[in-house]
């Protein structure tokens, strides 16, 4: 059975902290790993991983991918109240998404 | 990225009936796709809308519950038939380019009295 498990599932930090969120997966015909931000209703795009060991950055969001560990995580640095949401790990195999239970993200100011 | 809009955002129905959701991509996806997420949990995969032919849905989810229309490349249709409050939820489609990201709509929170 395909599997995305995301750790923690929760946490709580102040502004100006750094947060690292995991994602692991156990899944056939793996193409790629997606990370979204989520919140409200629909969830924006940040980052797609397809190859080991290359980081991807956009800001203070940075993301990398283990395909021997199956792993990925996601670092937020220098944390704004903005970045209160859910993140939401998400593996393409075959030609779908399966998707990690999210994990929350409460900045406090 | 692709730029998606659904129809209605929002809407409350009584249970027995049925609600027709619209998506309408901005240029060409090779794929679409309708999730659903219920109340505090993470989105869940109906089907794949396929162009012209009958959509294919995953595990739990049948046609006659949830039809679905693609007639032409950029535009989709999800139905919720008979529905019932343990239909009340967000769903959104999907649009996926040849280059794998998908991009979601803004959703569409349906509650069932």
């Amino acid at each position: 059975e395909d599997k995305v498990v995301q750790s923690p599932l929760s946490l709580v930090v102040h502004e100006g902290d750094t947060v690292t969120l995991n994602c692991s997966y156990e899944v056939t015909n793996f193409r790629s790993l997606l990370w979204y931000k989520q919140e409200k209703k629909a969830p924006t795009f940040l980052f797609m991983l397809t190859s080991s060991g290359i980081e991807k950055k956009s800001g203070r969001l940075s993301s990398i991918l283990d395909k021997k560990e199956l792993f990925s995580i996601l670092n937020i640095t220098a944390t704004q109240t903005g970045d209160s949401a859910v993140y939401l790990c998400a593996v393409l195999h075959d030609y779908k998404l399966s998707f990690g239970a999210g994990t929350t993200v409460t900045v406090r100011a | 990225s692709a730029v998606i809009s659904q129809k209605p955002s929002r809407d409350i129905c009584q249970r027995g009936t049925s609600l027709t959701i619209q998506c309408q991509v901005d240029s060409q996806v090779t794929m679409m796709f309708w999730y659903r997420q219920q109340p505090g949990q993470s989105l869940t995969l109906i089907a794949t809308a396929n162009q012209g032919s009958e959509a294919t849905y995953e595990s739990g989810f049948v046609i006659d519950k949830f039809p679905i229309s693609r007639p032409n490349l950029t535009f989709s249709t999800l139905t919720v038939s008979n529905m019932s409050p343990e239909d009340s939820s967000i769903y959104l489609c999907s649009g996926q380019g040849i280059g794998d990201e998908q991009f979601f709509g803004p959703g569409t929170r349906l509650t069932v009295l």
